[in-house]
């Protein structure tokens, strides 16, 4: 069974930080990597993908991939309280066998 | 451009009845995801249409779970009869062929058997 690990929090931070968010998974072979946001109540939505080891930046939002370690993790600089959300993180291989880790609460403070 | 539409929003039955959820891609949209949500937890995956074929539905109760996508766009999910464990957000999601499989999501349904 493949899977995918998150610490679930809560995990505070003070506004203005920065939050580093992680996820392990047991696949491999897995080819693509996700980060989504999904606010109590609402839908997952898409922050950002990434394909290959190292570093993609997008804003205030940077997504680190270590293939080797099979670990992945997002970094939110300059955090605000509008961040305060569950973050998922989703594997895949091939196009299929979607994952989704449980997610991390993650509450940043004013 | 208009997003992952679903309907209902929220549904209540009891256990041992039927329900159905229906959803409507974005426009262009080959694949196409169905995913329950229980509260808690991240989504998991029930089944993956490519078009109108299934790709993934490994993780779909089948004795109790089916679904369709007739003509390669709209998606019906179907639960008959349904189980006080089914209580969940019913997620559908979308993406495009080539995007590297990046998801949207639609509102979801949310689904209570008493």
């Amino acid at each position: 069974q493949k899977e995918v690990e998150q610490n679930s929090g809560p995990l505070s931070v003070p506004e203005g930080a920065i939050a580093s968010l992680n996820c392990t998974y047991s696949d491999r072979v897995s080819q693509s990597f996700f980060w989504y946001r999904q606010y109590s109540g609402k839908s997952p939505e898409l922050i950002m993908s990434i394909y290959s080891n190292g570093d993609k930046e997008d804003g205030r939002f940077t997504a680190q991939l270590n293939k080797a370690s099979q670990y992945v993790s997002l970094l939110i600089r300059d955090s605000q309280p509008s961040d305060s959300a569950t973050y998922l993180c989703a594997v895949n291989t091939h196009g299929q066998n979607f994952v989704f880790g449980p997610g991390t609460r993650l509450s940043v403070l004013p | 451009e208009a997003g992952v539409a679903q309907s209902p929003r929220y549904k209540i039955i009891e256990k041992r009845q039927s329900v159905a959820f229906w959803c409507n891609p974005i426009s262009g949209h080959a694949t196409l995801y169905w995913y329950q949500q229980i509260l808690g937890q991240g989504p998991k995956l029930l089944i993956q249409f490519q078009n109108n074929g299934v790709v993934d539905d490994s993780q779909l109760p089948k004795d109790r779970f089916s679904a369709e996508r007739l003509k390669g766009v709209d998606s019906t999910l179907k639960i008959q009869p349904a189980k006080l464990e089914d209580s969940a957000v019913y997620l559908c999601a979308s993406s495009f062929a080539g995007s590297g499989y990046e998801q949207y999501f639609g509102p979801g349904t949310r689904l209570t058997v008493t």
